[in-house]
């Protein structure tokens, strides 16, 4: 597996309340991603990166924001969490804009 | 936007059969395809993938199809193996889409 981490594995959290999901690459890779994938939907882009402070939506970002202060490091926001974000959550790197490596995923509760 | 359909949900086969799996694409923009495997609780992997310059390309038991006039894109997978069960992902690059997703079931 390419050296992508993601941080924490598993969370639980109430509605309301703000959580950051962290995703960590020793590639040096241009290229961060973050995906949902829920049942029946496959994967859902969230927000991307193209560079350190250069990051852009994607279909499902609603409710969401990004961060990339340095290269190895793709910070994904939720401010006020809802069950509706429930969801298994990717980080996926690239050196190019074709080929994504996938980081472990973190799965995330919302009560 | 690019939208990416995925047919068929589901899929089983006996051990030693093949599988095809399909997807839609419909921004002719796309041009790169990749197909995705994933285990019940890990990451998803890439397993093959085409350019919109070649029209088929193979991997031993796997192999990629294109049609672009068409936009479509297959996976072939022969001689099916029981470690071949899992869920199998298409996408195009447009937009980064990706596929609902077929569960492969390899019985033996």
């Amino acid at each position: 597996d390419a050296g992508i981490t993601q941080s924490p594995r598993h969370k639980v959290t109430e509605t309301g309340t703000p959580v950051t999901l962290r995703c960590h690459q020793t590639e040096n890779h241009r290229y961060m991603y973050w995906y949902r994938q829920d049942p029946g939907h496959g994967l859902r882009l969230i927000h991307y990166s193209y560079g350190v402070k250069d990051t852009d939506k994607g279909e499902v970002s609603d409710g969401y924001s990004v961060s990339r202060s340095k290269t190895e490091d793709f910070l994904l926001t939720l401010e006020s969490a809802t069950s509706s974000q429930t969801s298994v959550y990717f980080c996926a790197i690239s050196p190019s804009t074709d080929t994504q490596y996938f980081g472990p995923g973190t799965r995330l509760t919302v009560l | 936007g690019e939208n990416v359909e995925q047919h068929p949900s589901t899929l089983s086969v006996q051990e030693g059969d093949s599988a095809v799996i399909k997807c839609t694409y419909s921004d002719s923009a796309s041009n790169y395809f990749p197909w995705y495997k994933q285990e019940l609780g890990k990451r998803p992997q890439l397993i093959i993938d085409i350019r919109s310059n070649v029209g088929e390309k193979k991997d031993q038991r796997i192999a990629v199809t294109l049609n672009k006039t068409a936009k479509h894109f297959s996976l072939h997978i022969t001689e099916t193996q029981p470690e071949d069960s899992a869920v199998y992902f298409c996408a195009a690059s447009k937009d980064m889409r990706f596929g609902a997703g077929t569960r492969l079931t390899v019985k033996p």
